[in-house]
Order: C-alpha cells, then structure tokens, then sequence
C-alpha cells in the first residue's frame, strides 16, 4: 500500500543545474500539489493540478515547473536551480474537487539542498 | 490571502500531560486538517474537520466555524506524540487551490 512516493529522498545541486522531482500516487487521486518547507515555516504551495493534463500556480512558483502526463504522476522541475531553493519538497494528493473539500495525504519528502 | 496563526509556537510536556493546540484563521474556510509531522519529517493526516467534533484515540479537534478557531487536543502525552502539529485551512475563494498551513506548533514530550 505504496500511497504518495517521492522519489528522490535527497539531492545535492549545484547552483544553475536542473533536476527533477517524481511524485507517484496509486490512489487514483484527481488532484496533486508540489509544497515546500522552510525551517520556522510552514508549507507553501508551489504548483498543483486538478487532473491529468492541468497544472496551475500556487503561492510560490517562480523558478518551478510542473507537468501531469498522467494521473498517477506529478513532476516537478528545477530548470536553473538556486541556493534559495534549498528547502524539503513534499508532493500531495486529494480526491477530486480539490482539497478545500478533500483530506491531503503526503509523500515522505525530499531534501535538496544547492549549493 | 488568508492568514493561519497557531499558538503556541513552542511546547514542552512530561509524559502522561495533556494539551491543547490553538489554531485561528482570518477568513470563513471550507476545509481545516491538522496534521502531524514526526521527527523523521513524515506528515500524517490528523483530521479533516471544517466543522464540529472528532476524537481519534488520545486525540480530539473540535473547530467552531463561525469564531474562526480550531483546536486540537492531545491526552495522556507520549513521546511518539514528539513533533511539529500544522493547521491547514482550505477556502474556494482563494484563487488558488490547495491549503494554506500554519507555522506549526513545536511539542516535546520528556519521560
């Protein structure tokens, strides 16, 4: 019973490399989210998508990108990667109708840190 | 945008203690989960709770909607309890979907 799988765990960048971050759900959830964590802080949004094929931005997307090629997956991609986002990526999922109506599971996290 | 402010920010308990956790937010909300983030980082759903009561075990929330406040209660503490609880708040006029998090709430739990 796999839930919300973030691969990787960690990650060292270079400032100006790329990377992307994998989110698998296989709870046939219709909504996904990227959010970050800062130390002293709680979880911001990054980008979110309400189904296969839709993304939109959160709170927080500059220098992100985002793609929902199928249901079960949701990335998140570092083009040009920058000390300020150093921080610990969490993915979520929710049902549909979007998580102002739905419980959020997450995945255990990813720590990136750029240096 | 609306605004979560969790109180307090920081506390340390014995075992066996009970507390309460406060989470109050600026605007009517649709959707209220707390959530548990243990010391290895993982973030476990708590509650979904827009409205009313719940008990879990030694947990209970109770969110009055219309004073626009939640609280969680933790009873009989264990260390396992150890961590970082948020308050998330979800509400359609955001603009964007998703919850918005409080800050958190440090608790410790000694033997």
């Amino acid at each position: 019973n796999a839930g919300v799988t973030q691969t990787p765990k960690f990650r060292v960048l270079k400032t100006g490399q790329s990377m992307t971050l994998l989110c698998a759900q296989d709870m046939n959830h219709e909504y996904m989210y990227w959010y970050r964590q800062d130390p002293g802080m709680g979880l911001r949004l990054i980008h979110y998508s309400v189904g296969e094929g839709t993304t939109a931005k959160g709170e927080v997307p500059d220098g992100y990108n985002v793609s929902r090629l199928k249901k079960q997956n949701f990335l998140l991609g570092l083009e040009s990667a920058a000390p300020s986002q150093t921080s610990v990526y969490f993915c979520a999922s929710s049902y549909g109708q979007g998580a102002a109506n739905e419980k959020l599971f997450f995945g255990s996290g990813t720590q990136l840190s750029v240096l | 945008g609306i605004q979560v402010e969790q109180s307090p920010p920081d506390l340390i308990l014995q075992e066996g203690a009970n507390s309460t956790l406060r989470c109050n937010f600026s605007d009517s909300v649709n959707n209220l989960q707390w959530f548990h983030q243990n010391p290895w980082g993982q973030l476990i759903n708590l509650f979904y709770i827009p409205s009313g009561t719940k008990q879990n075990g030694r947990l209970s929330a109770t969110t009055v909607a219309t004073e626009r406040y939640s609280l969680l209660y933790i009873s009989s503490s264990q260390t396992t309890d150890s961590g970082v609880y948020f308050c998330a708040v979800g509400y359609s006029g955001g603009g964007a979907d998703g919850l918005t998090f409080g800050k958190g709430t440090h608790l410790i739990i000694q033997p």
